[in-house]
């Protein structure tokens, strides 16, 4: 049962583009929503993450936009660079069950 | 990666053999999580511990095994039973004041 879905599997962007990777969710126990990068050969590592009183975080390039009401949160990556490609994981935590629920990734290649 | 050691990084499994992954943790979090990672399917849970002496069983946890003897350390045992072992495996962990996950390397494990 797949309780995160996202799209698209894969994105190629030119240098200096957006990037926007989008998730949905089913469960409205969630309570907190996090991004994770993954490059080849490396464990995912914490990117930005939302809580869904919020309805956009922005840390440097990298903003989340939330809709509570849709249940759906995405990734934007402004001024996309050669060095962002990798592979972007959102997630789903539930408290209640003290664990995240992570959606099957986006392979993002950014062309110089 | 952020305190987290998973070893070895390459492992290779003859058929009927069981293997150990190994994960030991310094960063004093209280749970600790098995992930496999297959192309394309994102990561999948196959056990996980909230603390020692206690772990529950993921989405995919037949034909794994763990142990949760040491707060410091949670083991990976991998066994003939499981069928299409290849795969990379994630070994994470959560403190309890926080949602986020903090990932080791991974190992790599192939049958041959």
């Amino acid at each position: 049962q797949q309780q995160v879905k996202q799209s698209p599997q894969s994105l190629i962007v030119q240098k200096g583009g957006i990037s926007i990777i989008n998730c949905a969710y089913e469960n409205t126990a969630f309570d907190y929503f996090p991004w994770y990068q993954q490059f080849p050969g490396k464990g995912p590592a914490l990117l930005i993450a939302i809580r869904p009183d919020v309805s956009e975080k922005k840390e440097g390039r990298f903003t989340i936009s939330f809709n509570k009401s849709a249940k759906q949160f995405s990734l934007h990556i402004m001024d996309s660079q050669p060095g962002d490609s990798a592979t972007y994981f959102c997630a789903a935590y539930s408290g209640s069950a003290r664990q995240l629920t992570f959606g099957s990734g986006t392979q993002l290649t950014v062309l110089p | 990666d952020g305190g987290i050691t998973q070893s070895p990084k390459y492992l290779f499994r003859k058929e009927g053999q069981n293997v150990t992954l190994s994960c030991e943790q310094n960063l004093n979090h209280d749970a600790m999580y098995w992930y496999r990672q297959d192309p394309g399917q994102g990561l999948r849970l196959i056990y996980y511990s909230q603390i020692v002496n206690d772990f529950q069983k993921g989405d995919i946890a037949e034909g794994y095994s763990v142990s949760r003897e040491k707060k410091e350390s949670f083991p990976l045992t991998v066994t003939s039973a499981q069928k299409n072992p290849t795969a990379f495996y994630l070994c994470a962990t959560r403190d309890r004041t926080n949602y986020g996950y903090t990932f080791g390397s991974g190992t790599r494990l192939t049958v041959v």
